[in-house]
């Protein structure tokens, strides 16, 4: 799985826009951009995957450079409850067991 | 509501006890997972089961054991081989075709 870099933290005032970056310039053709977070004493919760086109849920917007080599999560309307760890996580998707390779994240702090 | 549940919360563990953690999932997913995570770091992939009656070692399997015997449980036992357990242990779970792991809360292990 390509490896992954992410700044260590992060600054946004509630109610912004929150954009988290990745970099992944040895993604290869078959692998998707992935992000979790995980929320202090408590398990990692899925955000949002792709991989080459944008992306939106109800929680988040992917969106994936033309050349893939860097994403950008985005949180709309960032709340307090938003404050957590950031993981950009690069896999291929394919059935059978496999596991998540965790980096540091980013630390993304909201303030009020 | 369906989820991965993982008890107890807490759990300590004296010297040389062997102890288990739960985890149950109602999401009838195929693939389960067992991960370990120390203070500031990501996680660490202990054992792994794609069907019953089957599992895999991970990365740090030493001094852990696992069983498989229902589709929707995958208990982990922290034998007293492993010297250093203390640490916030997380299951997994991911559906046969898919990539996309879901978390439980967690059970943070201290040994007294």
């Amino acid at each position: 799985d390509a490896k992954t870099t992410q700044p260590p933290s992060m600054d946004c005032a509630e109610g912004r826009a929150a954009n988290l970056p990745c970099n992944h310039s040895t993604i290869s053709g078959n692998e998707y951009v992935y992000w979790y977070r995980q929320i202090h004493s408590q398990g990692p919760q899925y955000i949002i995957h792709g991989l080459k086109n944008n992306e939106t849920n109800e929680m988040a917007s992917l969106i994936i450079t033309e050349d893939r080599k860097s994403s950008t999560l985005i949180l709309p309307h960032a709340t307090l409850r938003d404050t957590a760890v950031y993981y950009c996580i690069v896999r291929v998707a394919r059935q059978g067991a496999q596991k998540l390779v965790f980096g540091q994240g980013t630390r993304l702090t909201i303030n009020p | 509501d369906g989820g991965i549940t993982q008890s107890p919360k807490y759990l300590f563990r004296k010297e040389g006890q062997n102890v288990t953690l739960s985890c149950e999932q109602n999401l009838n997913h195929d693939a389960m997972y067992w991960y370990r995570q120390d203070p500031g770091q990501g996680l660490r992939l202990i054992y792994y089961s794609q069907i019953v009656n089957d599992f895999q070692k991970g990365d740090i399997a030493e001094g852990y054991s696992v069983s498989r015997e229902k589709k929707e449980s995958f208990p982990l036992t922290v034998t007293s081989a492993q010297k250093n357990p203390t640490a916030f242990y997380l299951c997994a779970s991911t559906a046969g075709g898919g990539s996309t792991q879901y978390f439980g809360p967690g059970t943070r292990l201290l040994v007294l």
